[in-house]
C-alpha cells in the first residue's frame, strides 16, 4: 500500500475551515483514499473515502489532486468537537487486508 | 443500532493472569477486525473475521494471543498468561460488504488494558 505523510499537527479556529493535507505520492491508479479521525478515548469513526473524484458528505470534503498524489480534508465550519486525530489512508481496491493508520494529525479546534 | 459494543471497557489485571476481551459487531456486518493500540506503535491490526472464519492472524503478536468468532454476534480476543507490554487499548471494527476495501470501519469503544 502506498505511504502517507501527514503535518503531526494543525490549529485551526472554531467556525473556521479545517484544510488537513495528505501526501501520497506513491499512490497506485486503483488505490483508494480514506479518512479517518479518533476524537480521545473514543474508536476511531470513518469520515469518507474518494478514488479520483472529489468527494463531500454530511461530515466533510474531499479535494484529491488531479495527479492524485495528494488530497485535502475538509472540515467546512470547525467546532470544539472537532478536535481529534485525523487519519489518512490509501488502500489498494479489490485486493484481501486492511486499513493500515499512520500516526495522522493531530486537529486542535481553538475557541 | 447500538454499534460495534465491548467489554469490559477496563480492565487492570496482575502479569500472568487471563484476559479475555469480548465484542459483538453491527448485526449483519460480515468482517470482523481486532486492532490494538499503543502510544508507541499506534493503531496495528491483529486479526479479522469473515463470515466468523479468521482470515488473517499475521497480526497477532505471538501464541498468548487467540481470537475466536464462534458466531455472528460474537468474538473473543483472550490473552494467556497476559504480560505487562500487552497494556493497550484494544479496539474490535466490523464491516458490512463484500469486499474488505471499500467501505467503512465502524469501531467499538475500546477495551483499555492495564497489565501490571
Amino acid at each position: 500500500d502506498a505511504k502517507t505523510t501527514q503535518p503531526p499537527s494543525m490549529d485551526c479556529a472554531e467556525g473556521r475551515a479545517a484544510n488537513l493535507p495528505c501526501n501520497h505520492s506513491t499512490i497506485s491508479g486503483n488505490e483508494y483514499v480514506y479518512w479517518y479521525r479518533q476524537i480521545h478515548s473514543q474508536g476511531p469513526q470513518y469520515i469518507i473515502h474518494g478514488l479520483k473524484n472529489n468527494e463531500t458528505n454530511e461530515m466533510a470534503s474531499l479535494i484529491i489532486t488531479e495527479d492524485r498524489k495528494s488530497s485535502t480534508l475538509i472540515l467546512p465550519h470547525a467546532t470544539l468537537r472537532d478536535t481529534a486525530v485525523y487519519y489518512c489512508i490509501v488502500r489498494v481496491a479489490g485486493s484481501q487486508g486492511n486499513l493500515i493508520f499512520g500516526k495522522g494529525t493531530k486537529l486542535s479546534v481553538k475557541p | 443500532d447500538a454499534g460495534v459494543i465491548q467489554s469490559p471497557r477496563h480492565e487492570v489485571t496482575e502479569m500472568g493472569q487471563e484476559v479475555t476481551l469480548r465484542c459483538k459487531p453491527i448485526s449483519g456486518h460480515d468482517y470482523l477486525f481486532w486492532y490494538r493500540q499503543t502510544m508507541m506503535r499506534g493503531l496495528e491490526l491483529l486479526i479479522y473475521f469473515n463470515n466468523n472464519v479468521p482470515i488473517d492472524d499475521s497480526g497477532m503478536p505471538e501464541d498468548r494471543f487467540s481470537a475466536k468468532m464462534p458466531n455472528a454476534s460474537f468474538s473473543t480476543l483472550k490473552i494467556q498468561p497476559s504480560e505487562p507490554r500487552d497494556s493497550a487499548v484494544y479496539f474490535c471494527a466490523c464491516k458490512d460488504g463484500p469486499s474488505v476495501n471499500t467501505g467503512e470501519l465502524f469501531f467499538g469503544e475500546g477495551s483499555r488494558l492495564t497489565v501490571l
